[in-house]
């Protein structure tokens, strides 16, 4: 199996603040099937970000992705209250589908 | 608009079998592979099953291989996720999620239901 490790696994950040997350996968992906989420509690994942660097439809251009190979980044330009939330990379190179363990963005 | 409505979760005993199903609205089902993704309290995410548009492939996460038996109805737009022997580790929200493409196999999400509690407990 593909293991992805995210980095950080927590962040404190403020509004209007830029963040980046990364994710590494244990052996190279393609660009085309890496896909970040964004789970708020209580919620099902969002599709963010698809193809590492392709936004889903309806998502914030605030919301960027990029990378390759085995790493990714995750970049939030400019932080908004409804921004805060847990996200999650996902890589769909081969079976089974896993994810990262999670980045918990919160409120400094 | 796309709609996963996912049932038949609840409590039940170790070793113990559960049918879970996902009922689908707003796209054209058969055409779409689907995914059970499951998240256990206060965990990450853990895809446990993958089946084809037409039902024809079928794939397993470790953890649950020889356990689960994903399977769909396209003739009613539901799938499905038969467990047996269940553990206390299979205790989670489990989601259905449908693949954001009809191209290739590989799948991200662009739906997902909205879960369904599974708790393994005597």
């Amino acid at each position: 199996d593909i293991q992805m490790t995210q980095s950080p696994s927590s962040v404190s950040a403020s509004v209007g603040d830029r963040v980046t997350i990364t994710c590494r996968a244990s052996q190279i992906i393609s660009r085309s099937y890496l896909a970040w989420y964004q789970q708020k509690p209580g919620r099902a994942p969002k599709l963010l970000i698809y193809g590492t660097s392709s936004l889903h439809s309806g998502v914030s251009s605030r919301f960027s992705g990029s990378g390759s190979e085995t790493d990714f980044t995750l970049t939030i330009s400019s932080l908004q209250p409804e921004d805060f939330a847990t996200y999650y990379c996902q890589q769909a190179n081969s079976f089974p589908w896993t994810f990262g363990q999670g980045t918990n963005l919160e409120v400094k | 608009e796309v709609q996963l409505v996912e049932s038949g979760g609840g409590v039940v005993q170790p070793g113990g079998s559960l049918r879970l199903s996902c009922a689908a609205s707003g796209f054209t089902f058969n055409i779409y592979s689907m995914n059970w993704v499951r998240q256990a309290p206060g965990k990450g995410l853990e895809c446990v099953a993958a089946i084809s548009d037409i039902g024809g492939s079928t794939a397993y996460g470790g953890s649950v291989k020889g356990r689960f038996t994903i399977s769909r109805d396209n003739s009613k737009n539901t799938l499905f996720l038969q467990m047996n022997s269940l553990g206390a580790e299979d205790t989670a929200v489990y989601y259905c999620a449908k693949k954001r493409s009809t191209i290739g196999g590989h799948d991200d999400f662009d739906h997902w239901g909205q879960g369904v509690l599974v708790t393994v407990s005597s």
